[in-house]
């Protein structure tokens, strides 16, 4: 199987920061990448698929970038409705895999 | 509007078994592949499986392999999942989710879910 590496676990950020967040894959998954947001007591939202391409209706403060192992978040104005937990998952192979999740705080 | 409504989850002892329902609306249901995906209390996102729209493929994480079915009946417009030989380790909330693109089969069509339910919660205690 392939494991989802994500870092940092957890990060603390003000409203209006840059932040982002690394996932790493343990083989190369081409672009079959996709990223998720979650609020507590809610589902997943899907952000992003083929690491860099926005999800009908995600605004364009998110963006992802990277191919083959290594990947990135971007979220380049943190506010307050970002502050939930971040997940990346490949899906170049099956089983489907997530990360252990990103969670982002208000500082 | 697309809706996906989970039942069946409640609590269980360890070693029994379970069904889960995911009732489908708004959508072609027979068009779309379907996931269960799963969160233990405080971690983090486990995906647990996959039915292709047409039922023809199924796949599964390790975790569950051998003890958890997942099936759907395109004419009731219901995704389920057979969950045998609980342990304590499967207590989670449970999620139905539907594929963003139809007849999708491989990753370069794929797109990740957009439509998830609310979940239902399964807790395995004795």
């Amino acid at each position: 199987d392939i494991q989802m590496t994500q870092s940092p676990s957890s990060l603390s950020a003000s409203v209006g920061d840059r932040v982002t967040i690394t996932c790493r894959a343990s083989q190369g998954i081409s672009n079959y990448l996709a990223w998720f947001q979650q609020k507590p007591g809610k589902a997943p939202k899907s952000l992003i698929y083929a690491a860099s391409s926005l999800q009908s209706g995600v605004p364009s403060k998110f963006s992802g970038s990277g191919s083959g192992t290594d990947f990135t978040l971007t979220i380049s104005s943190l506010q307050p409705e970002d502050f939930a937990t971040y997940y990346c998952q490949q899906y170049n192979t099956y089983p489907l895999t997530f990360g252990g999740g990103t969670k982002v705080e208000i500082k | 509007q697309v809706q996906l409504v989970e039942s069946g989850g409640g609590v269980v002892q360890p070693g029994r078994s379970l069904r889960l329902s995911c009732a489908a609306s708004g959508f072609t249901f027979s068009s779309y592949g379907m996931h269960w995906v799963r969160q233990a209390p405080g971690k983090g996102l486990e995906w647990v499986a996959v039915i292709w729209y047409d039922g023809s493929n199924k796949y599964y994480s390790d975790s569950v392999k051998g003890r958890f079915t997942i099936s759907r009946d395109n004419s009731k417009n219901t995704l389920y999942l057979q969950v045998n030989s609980l342990r304590a380790e499967d207590t989670a909330v449970y999620y139905c989710a539907r594929d963003s693109v139809s007849y999708c089969s491989s990753p370069s069509c794929y797109k990740p879910p957009r439509y998830w339910g609310q979940g239902t919660l399964v807790t395995v205690s004795s």
